[in-house]
């Protein structure tokens, strides 16, 4: 299977702590995204990285790509009980098709 | 950044019956995708929907249980056929929001799917 791996599963912080979520995938991309899913919504898309890039910021989010090690990471600064959510991360495989394949998701809780 | 809504928001079926979920873009898009996401789990593609040719279905999904139609460039439905318990799931519809290869998705709220 191409689908990515996110780790960890669940993770439960305290508001104003960082976050921290992990994302492994199998093959080269041309792509890597992360959303959050809010509990009974639809998923928002929160930032791409291109396989030639190493970090990305947004705000509270900060991401990084590790080509070498197939890897992707998220952070969350500062977070809020609002961040409270799932995150995947999505890729998109080189020479693939248009569609983007999803991981499991880790589940954030923030606790006020 | 386009608006996608999706209809109905929820419901409960029984087992056997059929179930059209329909999806409203409020601007013209060249694909629409449908996901599955079952419950806990990540989010899995049933199809592609391109206006003007038939879905392409990915692995393990079948035109005859997942029948879509795409009649303009701002609608879609999905139907699941003969359902299930196993049916029961969040089905999604989404488009891409930019013009190349695997941009960001924009999705809707989703249908959550409970059969009986």
């Amino acid at each position: 299977s191409q689908q990515g791996e996110e780790d960890p599963q669940a993770l439960s912080i305290q508001e104003g702590e960082n976050a921290t979520m992990n994302c492994s995938y199998k093959t080269s991309i041309n792509n890597l995204q992360w959303y959050r899913q809010n509990s009974g919504r639809g998923l928002v898309h929160l930032i791409l990285i291109r396989s030639n890039e190493r970090e990305k910021h947004s705000g509270r989010l900060r991401v990084t790509l590790d080509t070498s090690k197939k890897s992707s990471s998220l952070l969350i600064t500062a977070s809020r009980a609002a961040d409270t959510a799932s995150y995947f991360c999505a890729t998109a495989y080189l020479g693939g098709s248009e569609k983007l394949v999803f991981g499991k998701g880790t589940k954030l809780t923030v606790n006020p | 950044s386009a608006v996608i809504s999706q209809k109905p928001s929820r419901d409960i079926c029984q087992r056997g019956t059929s179930l059209t979920i329909q999806c409203q873009v409020d601007s013209q898009v060249t694909m629409m995708f449908w996901y599955r996401q079952q419950p806990g789990q990540s989010l899995t593609l049933i199809a592609t929907a391109n206006q003007g040719s038939e879905a392409t279905y990915e692995s393990g999904f079948v035109i005859d249980k997942f029948p879509i139609s795409r009649p303009n460039l701002t609608f879609s439905t999905l139907t699941v056929s003969n359902m299930s318990p196993e049916d029961s799931s969040i089905y999604l519809c989404s488009v891409e929001t930019g013009i190349t290869i695997s941009s960001p998705l924009h999705f809707g709220n989703g249908t959550r799917l409970t059969v009986t």
